[in-house]
């Protein structure tokens, strides 16, 4: 399984961009980079996921560089309600292996 | 459109004793994935349920076993329990896709405590 590294924690203002970096130097080619976060009680929650393009959804934008050794997820404007623990995950498919994770704290 | 839903949501158990936890999937889905969580820790994989077959299989002993059923729903077996065995256990259900890569979406577990 590819190894992540992730900042174990990080604040960010409400209403400002968070931008959560990941390295995956170890991925494989055929693994995606997966983003869930996990606020307190709750199941994982899957956010967004990317090969090699940049991709964007509802709740996320995703950057991976074009070497994939390392990736970005962006929250574009941070809520209280995105307080939670967040995991880049490469996969390929069968079993997800959640590392650290980064705390993000998301404050007034 | 339901998501995945786990029951109970709570138990207690004692040592030694024998529990089952119940999944099931999100709407169109045919794949379950079964994770432990123990407190202040990531989820680790238990193991994968495709076409009623165990398809993966993580670190863990003999005593945790599954069965995944004809309408994809799924159990979860412990025997033998121990006091390590407190932790939350999650589900996970995904389509299983030649072409694609699909997400996994979790419930919200099922909190197991062992005295």
């Amino acid at each position: 399984d590819a190894k992540t590294t992730q900042p174990p924690s990080m604040d960010c203002a409400e209403g400002r961009a968070a931008n959560l970096p990941c390295n995956h130097s170890t991925i494989s080619g055929n693994e995606y980079v997966y983003w869930y976060r996990q606020i307190h009680s709750q199941g994982p929650q899957y956010i967004i996921h990317g090969l090699k393009n940049n991709e964007t959804n509802e709740m996320a934008s995703l950057i991976i560089t074009e070497d994939r050794k390392s990736s970005t997820l962006i929250l574009p404007h941070a809520t209280l309600r995105d307080t939670a623990v967040y995991y880049c995950i490469p996969f390929a498919g069968n079993k997800l292996t959640f590392g650290g994770g980064t705390r993000v704290l998301v404050k007034p | 459109d339901a998501g995945v839903t786990q029951s109970p949501t709570h138990l207690i158990k004692t040592r030694g004793q024998q529990v089952t936890l119940r999944c099931s999937p999100k709407s169109g889905h045919d794949t379950v994935s079964w994770y432990q969580q123990a407190l202040g820790q990531g989820p680790q994989f238990i193991f994968q349920y495709y076409e009623e077959e165990e398809r993966q299989r993580g670190n863990f002993p003999d005593r945790f076993s599954g069965h995944q059923f004809p309408n994809y729903s799924s159990e979860l077996n412990v025997n033998a329990l121990l006091l390590g065995d407190s932790a939350l256990y999650l589900c996970a259900s995904s389509l299983t896709g030649e072409w694609s890569n699909q997400p996994q979406h979790f419930g919200d577990g099922t909190r197991l405590s062992i005295l």
